[in-house]
């Protein structure tokens, strides 16, 4: 079974620029996550999705970043204007089990890691 | 946003030593999770606990659900240089939190 995909891994921006981040959650898997980790912290949650609907976008900065989940399987993540404290890995994860409850196990991606200079 | 804490912050143990850290939350959960995340990567599952009360076991590492719902703990047996990592803990209900991470050290 293949796992989550995320591109880029790797991303270098000027601050002020803007970046898109990419996941492809596991085949099947209705709920999607986007977390920031920052480095010597654990993931935080930005924005969780059940299939294209938001269930919960409570710590997603909505001035600068922004998610979609079009067509409920790849979803996009954005960030606009950048600054220096959003550098960080961005993680995306997905599970099986759709509805607000998550009584499943989640699974990662490798994670696009962001640098804003 | 909930946290969770997890202790040790660090630990740097000696090769063939078990390994025992927890993770405390205030509120109760439905779900506990282990995760090791090596540098690079994205966090990897160890461990899934569904039920208050139950232990479970994957190879060397074995994790406990409190009674309380409010805590769990993951014991490592016999660590072997490949433990080295961070792990996490993970609660979920209706949203997926996790903890703050205790980093694992293992001296040949």
């Amino acid at each position: 079974e293949a796992g989550v995909a995320q591109s880029p891994r790797y991303k270098i921006i000027e601050k002020r620029q803007s970046v898109a981040f990419w996941c492809n959650p596991i085949s099947g898997h209705a709920t999607l996550y986007w977390y920031q980790q920052i480095l010597g912290q654990g993931p935080k949650l930005l924005i969780q999705f059940q299939n294209n609907g938001v269930v919960d976008d409570s710590q997603l900065p909505k001035d600068r970043f922004s998610a979609e989940r079009l067509k409920g399987v790849d979803s996009t993540l954005k960030i606009q204007p950048a600054k220096l404290e959003d550098s960080a890995v961005y993680l995306c994860a997905s599970s099986l089990l759709g509805g607000p409850r998550v009584d499943t196990e989640a699974f990662f991606g490798q994670g696009t890691r962001l640098t804003v200079v | 946003g909930q946290q969770l804490n997890q202790s040790p912050q660090s630990m740097f143990i000696q090769e063939g030593e078990d390994v025992s850290m927890n993770c405390t939350s205030s509120s109760i959960f439905n779900t506990w999770l282990w995760y090791k995340q090596e540098p690079g990567e994205g966090p990897v599952l160890l461990i899934a606990l569904y039920k208050a009360g139950e232990l479970t076991s994957n190879g060397r590492l074995t994790a406990q659900f409190g009674i309380t719902r409010k805590d769990s703990f993951l014991n490592i047996s016999a660590s072997i240089p490949s433990d080295v990592g961070i792990y996490f803990c993970a609660g979920t209900g209706n949203q997926f939190y996790f903890g703050t991470g205790t980093s694992l050290t293992v001296i040949p």
